[in-house]
Parts: C-alpha cells; structure tokens; sequence
C-alpha cells in the first residue's frame, strides 16, 4: 500500500513565523503534490514536483515556496506565516505516465492554524 | 477557465437509501475524471474513469462518465453509516499535471 506520510496532524504557529510542512511517501512516486483545503473552495494546487529539485507553481503559489532535494519528501515552506494560511494541507503523490493513468495518494493532512 | 461543479453540496440519507451523486466538469482536453472519498483524514481513492459509458463497480458504489455532457455520477446503493463522508470529484486535462478538483458532496447516512 501506498503510504504518504505528513509530519504533523496539527500545528499552531504565529504570525510572521517561518513554517515548514513536511510530506514522505515510501512508493518512488516521481510526482508530488501539495493542496490546502477550505470549506467552500475544495482543493487548491499550491506547488508540484515532477523530479527532485523540479517544481512547478500550482494555482496559489503566492507565500508559499516548496523544496524537494530527495525524491521521497517534498517540503511546503510558508516564508512569513499569515492568518490567512490557517488551513488543511494536504500532500500527494503519484507515479509518472502522466496524470491521466496514476490516481494521486493522499496524506492525512496537516491542519495548521496561525494566530 | 477550468471547473468542476459537484452537486448536491450535501446530503442527509436513511441507511438503506441509495444515493446518486453529481460531477460535471469543464476541461481542455479531457483525459480523464476521478473519485475521491473523504472521511476525517486523507482523501482515498475510488474510481478512475477515462471513458463514456463504461461502468465502474465496487461492491455498493458504481460510476460511470458521459464525455459528450460533461458529466459523471457515482451510485452508492445500501446505503450504510460508514459511508458518510465528502466525495470529492476531480477531473485531469491533457498536457498538465493539475487535478481540478469540485468542492465535494458531503454526505451523512443516519442509522
């Protein structure tokens, strides 16, 4: 079984904080994925990865950046955390063969609150 | 502009009541649409569907896609507590590796 593992269910950080979300999955997945999740709004594409040290901007690139120096970890990296970031992220991964063929696993999420 | 519209926004079903749930999509060319079930933790996999008119099957819970009206329906029939949660459709188009993803159904079953 695929298994992607997020390194915190919850955080709480403050404003102006650097915060750092960390993702593994143990498949040899090529693609990664980081979303946030609000109610109303589904899932937002933040950043990707395709290959270690690749990565493509999602929709909502804007304070977030995103490091992926191993293939098995892909790391969201909120620059100065804002009240506006409280969110779920979520991390996923997929094999390459394009997006079409390869469902994308999921992490149990990491709900982060920034006060 | 790309867009998954997912419908009802919620539901409140009796267990035993089989439900139909809604997914229609707009994407530049198309390659494929997904399922996804949300319970408290991490979206889990259900369904891929890449063409019309073939159907899906898992125990209770069956989809199948129109690709000529832009749309896919998941059936859930037997309806048990277990299966409330937030389905999540997301659909993919060619020469990108974006998920769209809909808002979700969230659906409740009461004993």
């Amino acid at each position: 079984d695929v298994k992607v593992t997020q390194s915190s269910r919850y955080l709480v950080k403050r404003t102006g904080e650097k915060v750092f979300l960390e993702c593994v999955q143990d498949m040899d997945h090529e693609n990664m994925f980081w979303y946030r999740q609000d109610p109303g709004l589904g899932l937002r594409l933040i950043y990707f990865s395709y290959d270690v040290k690749m990565k493509e901007k999602g929709d909502i690139p804007e304070g977030y950046s995103v490091s992926r120096e191993k293939k098995e970890r892909f790391s969201l990296i909120l620059e100065s955390a804002s009240t506006n970031q409280t969110s779920m992220y979520l991390c996923a991964s997929s094999l390459l063969g394009g997006p079409s063929n390869q469902p994308q696993h999921f992490g149990d999420g990491t709900r982060l609150s920034i006060l | 502009e790309d867009k998954v519209v997912q419908s009802p926004l919620s539901l409140v079903v009796h267990e035993g009541d089989t439900v139909t749930l809604n997914c229609s999509y707009e994407v530049t060319n198309f390659r494929s649409l997904l399922w996804y079930k949300q319970e408290k933790k991490a979206p889990t996999f259900l369904f891929m569907l890449t063409s019309s008119g073939i159907e899906k099957k898992s125990g209770r819970l069956s989809s199948i896609l129109d690709k000529k009206e832009l749309f896919s329906i998941l059936n859930i029939t037997a309806t048990q507590t277990g299966d409330s949660a937030v389905y999540l459709c997301a659909v993919v188009g060619s020469g990108t590796y974006k998920y769209i993803f809909g808002t979700g159904t969230r659906l409740k079953v009461l004993a």
